[in-house]
C-alpha cells in the first residue's frame, strides 16, 4: 500500500528564517509526486509535480527536490503570507478508470513569524 | 488549469438528513475525484467518477452512504446520506488535467452535523 509521511508536523520560523519540509514516499510505482498549499477554510492549491530522482522545481520562494524516497520543500526567506498547510501527494502509476490515486500526506502546517 | 466552482462552501445539517455537494468545471475532464479531510487529517479519495459510467469507492466507503452523479463532462454531486456527527468534514472534488498534467481540487465543502 502506497504511504507518504510528513515531517514535521508543525513548524514556526522568523520571517527570513530558511528551512525544508520533509516528505517520504513509498509507492509501488511512482507517476508524480505533488507538493500543495492549502489555506485555512480552502481546498489545495498546486505547487509543483516532480517525476523522478533528480528533478528540482523552483517557485518564488520555494524549491521542490526528489529523490528515490523522499522529497523535499525548501523554503527560503519565507514570508507571513508563506503561512499556510503544506501537503505532499504521490500518485500510484494507475491510469485505468478506477485505479487512478492520489495517496496525501498529513501535511506540516507553517507558520511564518514577522 | 481546470476552475472548479464547488457548492455549498458551508452548511451545518441535522443527523439523519443528507447533503449534497456540487462541483462545476469551467473545462471537460475525463475524471473527478471526490475526497474527504476529517479535522487534522489528511485528504482520503471517497470515489472516482467517471461520465457515464458508475463511480468507483474506495475501500471503507460504499455508494449508499456516498452516492455520487455525473451527468457530464463538467459537472458531479456528491451526496452524503444518513448524517451523523462523524460525517463532519471538508469534502473536496479534484478533477485530473492534462495540460498541465496535474490534479485541481475546488475550495471545498465544511460539513457539521448537529
Amino acid at each position: 500500500e502506497d504511504q507518504v509521511t510528513q515531517s514535521p508536523e508543525a513548524l514556526r520560523l522568523q520571517e527570513g528564517e530558511s528551512s525544508s519540509l520533509n516528505c517520504s514516499y513509498t509507492v509501488s510505482g511512482l507517476r508524480g509526486l505533488f507538493w500543495y498549499r492549502q489555506d485555512p477554510g480552502k481546498g489545495p492549491e498546486f505547487l509543483f509535480t516532480l517525476y523522478s530522482a533528480g528533478e528540482e522545481k523552483e517557485k518564488e520562494r520555494l524549491k521542490a527536490t526528489l529523490t528515490k524516497k523522499e522529497s523535499f520543500l525548501h523554503i527560503t526567506a519565507p514570508k507571513p503570507e508563506d503561512s499556510a498547510t503544506y501537503l505532499c501527494a504521490v500518485h500510484n502509476g494507475r491510469t485505468n478508470f478506477g485505479n487512478e490515486k492520489l495517496t496525501f500526506g498529513t501535511g506540516t502546517r507553517l507558520t511564518i513569524i514577522p | 488549469s481546470a476552475v472548479i466552482s464547488q457548492k455549498p462552501s458551508r452548511d451545518i445539517c441535522q443527523r439523519g438528513t443528507s447533503l449534497t455537494i456540487q462541483c462545476q468545471v469551467d473545462s471537460q475532464v475525463t475524471m473527478m475525484f471526490w475526497y474527504r479531510q476529517q479535522p487534522g487529517q489528511s485528504l482520503t479519495l471517497i470515489a472516482t467518477a467517471n461520465q457515464g459510467s458508475e463511480a468507483t469507492y474506495e475501500s471503507g466507503f460504499v455508494i449508499d452512504k456516498f452516492p455520487i452523479s455525473r451527468p457530464n463532462l463538467t459537472f458531479s454531486t456528491l451526496t452524503v446520506s444518513n448524517l451523523s456527527p462523524e460525517d463532519s468534514s471538508i469534502y473536496l472534488c479534484s478533477v485530473k488535467t492534462v495540460l498541465p498534467y496535474g490534479y485541481t481540487f475546488g475550495s471545498g465543502t465544511r460539513l457539521t452535523v448537529v
